[in-house]
């Protein structure tokens, strides 16, 4: 089956450590995106990828990275800038960025700080 | 500015409708989507309204009033499934889509 793989579910932090998080689909979709979600708060876009070996900021990028290499995968590092990582992080794909094509998310990763 | 609004919180009794209104401004609209998300899950799509409107799917129904900068997600014969935060979010004229916060419905027998 087709989809969308983020792991691990949950992920600890302890302080100054960068951590990575995995984004992978079989889908086929060119556009990809990571986005954070905290309680009482809409989805808010750290980062997006139209196309392999590209990429544009979002709302919130400062303290986050992203490399896309492969067509196939997206993932994030959450760096020790970023003060404040505990959320609930997502990932999502489209077939390609345009603005009725839906986005699919995988199940998610939890950020917590030790 | 832009901004996108939906209650926090609605509760409805299992059989029932309920409907979740959804308000937002911007100065460019480009589409509205809604997405059901059960706790500590993926959201997943339901609709997509960019003419005004109602789009009907089975037990749900999205509309969309362009003019009015409103719109509202119906949930017929509802089912303790249904139990679930509703996320709606539409593109700006930037091409971002912007969410809201989602309303958690709570359905009771």
């Amino acid at each position: 089956d087709g989809g969308i793989t983020q792991s691990p579910k949950y992920l600890f932090r302890k302080e100054g450590q960068n951590v990575t998080l995995s984004c992978e689909q079989n889908l086929n979709h060119d556009a990809m995106y990571w986005y954070r979600q905290d309680p009482g708060q809409g989805l808010r876009l750290i980062y997006y990828s139209q196309i392999v070996n590209d990429f544009q900021k979002g709302d919130i990028a400062e303290g986050y990275s992203v490399s896309r290499e492969k067509k196939e995968s997206f993932p994030l590092t959450v760096t020790s800038a970023q003060k404040n990582p505990t959320a609930f992080y997502l990932c999502a794909s489209s077939i390609s960025g345009e603005v009725f094509q839906p986005q699919h998310f995988g199940d998610g990763t939890r950020l917590s700080i030790l | 500015g832009q901004n996108i609004d939906q209650p926090t919180e609605m509760t409805a009794t299992e059989g029932a409708i309920v409907q979740i209104n959804c308000t937002y401004q911007t100065s460019g609209f480009n589409g509205l989507f809604w997405y059901q998300q059960h706790a500590g899950e993926a959201p997943t799509f339901l609709s997509y309204n960019v003419l005004d409107g109602l789009e009907e799917k089975g037990r749900f129904s999205s509309f969309l009033s362009r003019s009015k900068g409103y719109s509202y997600l119906l949930l017929k014969e509802l089912q303790m499934k249904d139990s679930a935060s509703y996320l709606c979010a539409f593109w700006d004229s930037n091409y971002q889509l912007i969410w809201g916060a989602g309303t958690k419905l709570i359905i009771k027998p």
